[in-house]
């Protein structure tokens, strides 16, 4: 069973679209992130919730939007889709935050802006 | 900000090599550090060290911490092609604003020949 999976794996589209990246654990975790990985292979987080909760929330563009309609699904939302937004996007969990257990993280979602 | 950085960038060996991989980091409230192997999906957990001065240990993969001089090592014996990846190193903010945040450094790809 996989821990962490996220949906779609591509997403190829066109400037000016939106659309969504879905995320969902089934490891009984209380923590869900968002990372993006640009080309030269840099991970930065973007947003965390715990439980539901909101509770890191980057320099990232109000394109971007997380939803968490429970502890186990974190979804990303972007709109009006631009060039720079192509990148690999990973969904990742954790058992509490700040705490000392692992990140675990998913296969990634590759976009493609055209 | 949070900083890790990571040497060498990129590295080139043969079969049986050892390599050691660096990470020295500046965080404001340190809780652990991480490493982490990506292949070409998920980054995979290697390792969290939180202590100075205790090597663990898995296999031929073994990492050490010194939280005074603000660094980790990452080894590796007899390598294997298998170990071709790129390893990323992260440190946890256990305080504040950046509280459960997981800042990673730029990754040393290692390249290991038959």
């Amino acid at each position: 069973d996989t821990a962490v999976s996220q949906t779609p794996k591509y997403l190829v589209t066109q400037m000016g679209n939106d659309k969504s990246i879905k995320c969902e654990q089934n490891l009984g975790h209380d923590t869900m992130y968002w990372y993006k990985q640009d080309s030269k292979k840099f991970l930065k987080i973007m947003f965390s919730y715990n439980n539901k909760e909101l509770i890191i929330n980057e320099t990232v563009p109000n394109r971007f939007s997380p939803k968490s309609p429970d502890k186990a699904h974190l979804n990303l939302h972007i709109n009006s889709l631009e060039l720079g937004d192509s990148a690999v996007y990973f969904c990742a969990s954790s058992q509490v935050m700040g705490g000392g257990q692992p990140q675990h993280f998913g296969d990634g979602t590759r976009l493609s802006i055209l | 900000e949070d900083k890790v950085v990571q040497s060498p960038l990129s590295l080139v060996v043969h079969e049986g090599d050892t390599v050691t991989l660096n990470c020295s980091y500046e965080v404001t409230n340190f809780r652990s550090l991480l490493w982490y192997k990506q292949e070409k999906k998920a980054p995979t957990f290697l390792f969290m060290l939180t202590s100075s001065g205790i090597e663990k240990k898995s296999g031929r993969l073994s990492s050490i911490l010194d939280k005074k001089e603000l660094f980790s090592i990452l080894n590796i014996t007899a390598t294997q092609t298998g170990d071709s990846a790129v390893y990323l190193c992260a440190v946890l903010n256990a305080g504040g604003t950046s509280y459960g945040k997981l800042t990673f450094g730029q990754g040393t790809i290692l390249t290991v020949h038959p």
